[in-house]
């Protein structure tokens, strides 16, 4: 499995961009980088996947870097209902593995 | 559409008793997991199936059995209750399709061993 490495914890003002890196550097050719997220008391929720090219849901964007070592989750207009542990999982096969994630807050 | 269903959503159980943790789906999906999480903390895989009478180890496996006799059920056993098994417990399910396919979870199991 590839290691990951996000910050721990983030923040952001309401309604401003968030962009939440995670870095990959063992990730193999083929893996895609995934996205989840978890919401307070809640289970986690699929964000967004992405291989090479960078990908656009109503969610959220996700930023790949040419050397697919890094990507970049972004958020574009964040609410307080995106408060939550963002969790970046760059190799999916059988087992889905997940790291300790960063934690966003949102101030109001 | 159902998604994935777990039952109970809180128990409380004493030290050396048992219990069998319910998942199940409804979107016929080969993948299916069972995870962990202490309070504060990340998840941890604690077995996961492949598919009807497959089953494997994942990060945490001791303490638990599952099996997987259909599609739609892999439910989680606990033998022995222990404290250190105080957690919340989520299912998931994943179509196959390895590399590109999302997760669904369940709301969550809280466990209490007292």
């Amino acid at each position: 499995d590839a290691k990951t490495t996000q910050p721990n914890s983030m923040e952001s003002n309401e309604e401003e961009p968030v962009h939440l890196p995670c870095n990959h550097s063992t990730i193999s050719g083929t893996d895609y980088i995934h996205w989840y997220r978890q919401l307070p008391s809640q289970g986690p929720e699929y964000v967004i996947h992405g291989l090479t090219s960078n990908v656009n849901n109503r969610m959220a964007s996700l930023a790949i870097a040419e050397d697919r070592k890094s990507s970049t989750l972004i958020l574009h207009r964040a609410t307080l209902r995106d408060a939550a542990v963002y969790y970046c999982i760059p190799s999916v096969r059988d087992k889905i593995i997940f790291g300790k994630g960063t934690r966003l807050h949102i101030l109001p | 559409n159902a998604g994935v269903t777990q039952t109970p959503k809180f128990r409380i159980l004493k030290i050396g008793q048992s219990m069998t943790l319910q998942c199940t789906q409804d979107m016929n999906h080969n993948y299916m997991y069972w995870y962990r999480q202490d309070p504060g903390m990340g998840l941890k895989l604690i077995y996961y199936s492949v598919g009807a009478g497959i089953t494997d180890k994942g990060e945490v496996p001791n303490g638990y059995n599952v099996s997987r006799s259909t599609t739609e059920d892999f439910p989680l056993r606990l033998e022995l209750a222990a404290p250190s098994q105080t957690s919340v417990y989520f299912c998931a399910s994943r179509r196959q399709g390895l590399l590109n396919t999302e997760a669904f979870f369940g709301q969550g199991t809280r466990l209490t061993v007292v």
